[in-house]
């Protein structure tokens, strides 16, 4: 059974730093590995897709990784803003969608 | 804004009751999957519907059933509620062959059972 784990749950940073989301999974068998904002009480936005077969993925200020063989993946946020303030989730798609329980982030102004 | 739609946006019920859920797929998406997102838990796979068929299910009881109608659109039933379905329901749609890359989800539906 695919287990899918980010850390750290929360994470409070100032306003422009630079930081780092992980996530890891058990079962390498993958298909795609999707990153995803919610903000609360609302759904699910997109933020990058790797397919399996793909080391990274960028979008504006947003770099995803993902590493099969050891089962990680990481989402690098440049220059954060508040604006950026939200959970993000790693979701993991193999025969079914695994997601993970989401990291939690504040950018402080 | 994905549109894809859900209603209601809200909603209580009492333990041993039933509810449906409903969502509007985005136009010309024929895949449908639904979630169910517990607080500070990720979403969890309850199942997928394809072309009306149900073709994919995660680790939900039956009392968990749904539909999906000749436009796409879908519902989501569920029977003999207990307290630990409250959570966030979400509803995804996608057009089968596009993958991942191609689901969008609604706002959801919190449901709260006393």
């Amino acid at each position: 059974k695919q287990e899918v784990t980010q850390i750290p749950a929360a994470l409070s940073v100032p306003e422009g730093e630079n930081l780092v989301l992980n996530c890891s999974f058990t079962d390498s068998a993958i298909y795609n590995l999707q990153w995803f904002r919610q903000d609360p009480g609302k759904g699910l936005t997109s933020l990058l897709l790797i397919q399996s077969s793909q080391r990274e993925q960028t979008s504006g200020r947003l770099n995803a990784s993902l590493d099969k063989s050891s089962g990680r993946s990481t989402l690098y946020i440049a220059a954060s803003q508040p604006g950026d303030s939200a959970t993000y989730l790693c979701a993991v798609w193999g025969a079914l969608v695994t997601f993970g329980k989401g990291t939690k982030l504040s950018v402080i102004p | 804004e994905t549109g894809v739609t859900q209603s209601p946006t809200h909603l209580i019920k009492t333990r041993g009751q039933q509810v449906t859920l409903r969502c509007s797929s985005q136009s010309g998406h024929n895949t449908v999957s639904w979630y169910q997102q517990a607080l500070g838990q990720g979403p969890q796979f309850i199942f997928q519907y394809y072309r009306e068929e149900e073709n994919g299910r995660g680790n939900f009881p039956p009392r968990f059933s749904g539909l999906q109608f000749p436009n796409y659109s879908s519902e989501l039933n569920v029977n003999a509620l207990e307290l630990d379905d409250s959570a966030l329901y979400l509803c995804a749609s996608s057009l089968e062959g596009t993958g991942p890359k191609g689901v969008f989800f609604g706002s959801g539906t919190q449901l709260s059972v006393l």
